[in-house]
């Protein structure tokens, strides 16, 4: 039963190019949450999909930052024109539908650096 | 007001001793306060979680502390190991919105052996 799980584990771009980070959920789980882990500080709410629906996305920084949870396949966040504030930890987390929320699980990760 | 202030920012100690990690808030209406344990490389995990109904919750080694009246909660490690060193965050949610939690700044903890 494989939990949460993220890949690439690292990323590496040049400022202005596109970043795409993938998740896939626990089984079983339909609700997607990313958060964002900056050098030093704690995880900040990004946004919480649900299959094909954006739920809320009230921590995403207005442009160039996007967020999908297609039908078939993981979830994507998409940073364009990545810049050198955007090197960050980006976690992904999910749980089922239905269920009392408390305590979502973590996956491991994708490191993003921008150089 | 959305914040939840952790301190200290590191902390170490000889094996067997109690670290105690304090978090504060200031909105009234969280009412879900979760510990997370991560490990370098790793991503968070649930370590305990207590409601402000309660004053004191305890989980094999860790207990939470809840002074509501305060607006303060802590963590206890009770006869910690090397395999505690993690890094340590509170968190606090509401739940009307209870997906969204609002983290600490994280406490490094590290245990000596």
């Amino acid at each position: 039963n494989a939990g949460v799980m993220q890949n690439p584990r690292h990323l590496v771009r040049r400022r202005g190019q596109e970043a795409r980070l993938r998740c896939s959920p626990m089984k079983g789980h339909s609700h997607v949450y990313w958060y964002r882990q900056l050098p030093e500080e704690g995880l900040k709410f990004m946004v919480y999909l649900q299959k094909e629906n954006i739920i809320d996305e009230s921590g995403m920084p207005k442009e160039r930052f996007s967020a999908e949870f297609p039908k078939e396949g993981p979830s994507i966040l998409r940073i364009q024109q990545v810049v050198r504030g955007d090197s960050a930890a980006y976690f992904c987390a999910s749980s089922p539908e239905g269920k009392g929320f408390y305590g979502y699980t973590f996956g491991s990760g994708t490191r993003l650096t921008v150089v | 007001q959305q914040q939840v202030k952790q301190s200290p920012q590191s902390l170490i100690v000889q094996k067997g001793g109690i670290p105690i990690i304090n978090c504060a808030y200031e909105n009234t209406a969280f009412d879900y306060f979760p510990w997370y344990q991560q490990f370098p490389g790793k991503g968070p995990a649930l370590l305990i979680a207590i409601r402000p109904d309660v004053s004191e919750k305890k989980e094999g080694r860790f207990t939470i502390s809840f002074n509501k009246s305060a607006k303060q909660f802590s963590l206890h490690i009770m006869d910690s190991q090397p395999g505690d060193s993690a890094t340590y965050f509170c968190a606090a949610s509401v739940t009307s919105v209870a997906y969204k939690y609002i983290f600490g700044t994280g406490t490094r903890l590290k245990v000596l052996a």
